[in-house]
């Protein structure tokens, strides 16, 4: 069974600085999906990045970007330019991509990530 | 174009009793994911749903059911209620065309007393 973890339960980071946050997962599959989701306070669930299993490139959106190591099993999320509005909890997330496995969303425990003026 | 909408927003009710959540998908999305997330955890998933049919179950007691209707809206029944039910109800949905991302909504917070 996949499995993911997020080994850092807190972080900070002051404003306008650069933050990464880890990820590892445990999987026997060559085709998957990777996301970093984020839950403000609100608790709503917002997707944050992407990447598939099969691209070698990192995926990158704005000021967020990862650092994907598919060998290592390591996702990483790096936060550029930290603005208050990042404060949240973020999740790291597998999916795969055999329809046997439903396509569910495998969670890690989340890091909550507090960004200080 | 709106998201993925969820109803109530929140819930009290006491144990034993049943309870009924909704979810109405984006437009042209045709699955339907729900997971429980306890305070504190990451979401745990329940129920997948594509084109009305159940397409994966979580590790859940028979007390969880869930259905899709024919405009790919779906409901979460959870019957007999226990104290430990007390959770955050996320829905998602996805299409297949968009990669199957799952996209959430705002959730609805049930607490049993």
């Amino acid at each position: 069974a996949q499995t993911v973890t997020q080994s850092q339960p807190e972080m900070s980071v002051q404003e306008a600085e650069t933050v990464t946050l880890s990820c590892t997962y445990d999987t026997s599959e060559s085709d998957y999906y990777l996301f970093w989701y984020k839950q403000p306070p609100s608790r709503q669930m917002i997707l944050v990045i992407r990447q598939e299993a099969y691209k070698q490139q990192n995926a990158t959106e704005n000021r967020f970007s990862v650092n994907f190591q598919k060998a290592a099993k390591s996702f990483s999320l790096k936060i550029s330019d930290s603005q208050l509005g990042d404060a949240a909890m973020y999740f790291c997330a597998y999916r795969s991509s055999f329809a046997g496995n439903n396509r569910k969303l495998i969670w890690g425990l989340g890091t909550s990530l507090a960004v200080n003026p | 174009d709106a998201g993925v909408t969820q109803s109530p927003t929140h819930l009290i009710k006491t144990r034993g009793q049943q309870v009924t959540l909704r979810c109405s998908p984006i437009s042209g999305h045709k699955s339907v994911s729900w997971y429980q997330q306890v305070l504190g955890q990451g979401p745990q998933f329940i129920f997948q749903y594509y084109e009305k049919e159940e397409r994966g179950r979580g590790n859940f007691p028979d007390r969880f059911s869930a259905r899709q209707f024919p405009n790919y809206s779906s409901e979460l029944n959870v019957n007999a209620l226990l104290l430990g039910d007390s959770a955050l109800y996320l829905c998602a949905s996805s299409s297949r065309t968009g990669g199957e991302t799952q996209y959430f909504g705002p959730g609805t917070r049930l607490l049993v007393l």
